[in-house]
């Protein structure tokens, strides 16, 4: 276990569905990050959130909708998906502070997702 | 857009011998990052190297940054089996005080015993 929680790990939904994806982290980290990874493409940087405040909306459609209630839990909330939206979601959080020089991230293993 | 490019795409070693795999990336940075995904996992964090450092090495991975041109590799020394997966380079940009980490597509190593 990497300290970063996702679930479920696996999900089908169909097209007029709503549901929701869930990261935990347990690192005392202040940033949480949302990517989605798609076959044969680069990782595409979804939601970044800094100490719980929403500081990244990668032009991602609003079908997706993100949620940071506190540090340690961050939320993608899905509804009316399409398609070509089935790829395998990862979360991943760091840590930031004053005077910023890079930190490495720690991902969760994702939720493999899959729209019919 | 994509700011880490990987070289090659893919690579396929005996085990034993040693593994090179390159990036090059197109705009400024304040530091490069090295990442392993296994099949469908998550990625884990190998190493980073900050844009004023030339070469950085922990266990049997080393890493060299030269900022002039704008490139970076990984070197996995004596390989083993457990090394296959995919690696990718990553860039980072800071956003509102937090890090913004731009992934190339990564390149699949393949260990052969």
């Amino acid at each position: 276990e990497t300290g970063v929680t996702q679930t479920p790990r696996h999900l089908v939904m169909g097209m007029t569905n709503k549901k929701s994806l869930k990261c935990e982290q347990h690192l005392g980290h202040n940033a949480m990050y949302w990517y989605k990874q798609s076959a044969k493409k680069p990782l595409e940087l979804m939601f970044v959130y800094s100490l719980e405040e929403r500081v990244e909306n990668n032009s991602v459609p609003s079908r997706f909708s993100p949620e940071c209630p506190n540090s340690s839990h961050l939320f993608l909330h899905l509804h009316t998906l399409q398609p070509e939206d089935s790829a395998l979601y990862l979360c991943a959080s760091s840590q930031v502070r004053t005077g910023w020089v890079g930190y490495g991230y720690t991902f969760g293993s994702g939720t493999r997702l899959t729209v019919v | 857009s994509q700011q880490g490019e990987e070289d090659p795409q893919a690579l396929s070693i005996q085990e034993g011998e040693n593994a090179t795999m390159n990036c090059s990336y197109k705009t400024s940075i304040n530091n490069l990052q090295w990442y392993r995904q296994n099949s469908g996992r998550g990625l884990v964090h190998l190493i980073l190297i900050r844009s004023n450092e030339r070469e950085k090495h922990s266990g049997r991975l080393r890493v060299t940054l030269d900022t002039s041109k704008k490139s970076s590799s990984l070197l996995i020394t004596a390989s083993r089996a457990a090394d296959t997966a995919s690696y990718f380079c990553a860039t980072g940009l800071p956003l509102g005080g937090a890090d913004g980490l731009t992934f190339g597509k990564g390149t699949h190593l393949i260990i052969q015993p």
